[in-house]
């Protein structure tokens, strides 16, 4: 099982709709969890981190279940720039390095 | 969020040649660097960890010799690529990342397009 798995999509989606990602993980003691958003020929950028009450930014929801492993992103109202590929980020904790998912692609489409 | 630059945004070589890229914390203290590698279409990959004053760590299958990792200071990680292959030709991208407590983000450079003639 790999350390951090995604749906690679691409998801395509319309204008206003509303588009949840899924991310499990295996490392069960995993301490940190962030969303990042890269776009095409990009760096990553931080979208946000993951607590495990939950936390919201908008448009954006972020939820952390640690019984089933696994960390969801919730868009509501999908705006065209939301096209982009959205990476699942888990740290272990410590000194020891990050895991990125393979990322999944979102497509909003007019 | 934090400021991390990188150097070149881009660049063309000939093979053979070597290439080096700066990595800077414009606005903290980067206890911690990483750089990671992108080819078209797959996922950012981990080439090796460098902490202030110490040598780098580097994954499995990544040539010591042939990634160059400096971490000079607290704000700057130079990667140097020698003798440059058209295989390494990549998208090489910079984090850092500040405190010794795992749980804090990483910020990203803009990365750096290397293209290997």
């Amino acid at each position: 099982r790999k350390e951090v798995e995604q749906d690679p999509g691409p998801f395509n989606v319309p204008e206003g709709a509303t588009v949840a990602f899924n991310c499990t993980y295996s490392n069960s003691a995993s301490q940190s969890f962030f969303w990042y958003r890269q776009d095409c020929r990009k760096e990553p950028k931080l979208l946000m981190s993951v607590y495990s009450s939950g936390n919201e930014d908008g448009r954006f929801t972020a939820q952390l279940n640690r019984a089933s492993q696994y960390i969801s992103l919730l868009i509501r109202d999908s705006k065209l720039s939301d096209s982009a590929t959205y990476l699942c980020v888990v740290n272990p904790g410590g000194y020891q390095k990050v895991t990125f998912g393979t990322g999944t692609k979102l497509q909003v489409i007019p | 969020g934090a400021v991390v630059s990188q150097h070149p945004s881009w660049v063309i070589c000939k093979s053979g040649t070597s290439v080096k890229i700066e990595c800077r914390s414009l606005d903290f203290q980067a206890t911690t660097m990483f750089w990671y590698r992108q080819f078209p279409k797959q996922s950012l990959m981990l080439m090796a960890t460098s902490n202030e004053g110490s040598k780098a760590t580097y994954e499995q299958g990544v040539e010591k010799d042939k990634f160059l990792i400096n971490h000079a200071s607290l704000t700057l990680s130079t990667l140097t690529v020698t003798s440059a292959h058209p295989e390494d030709s990549s998208f090489y991208i910079c984090s850092a990342r500040w405190g010794r407590a795992g749980g804090l983000e990483q910020f990203f450079g803009p990365g750096t397009r290397l293209t290997v003639l």
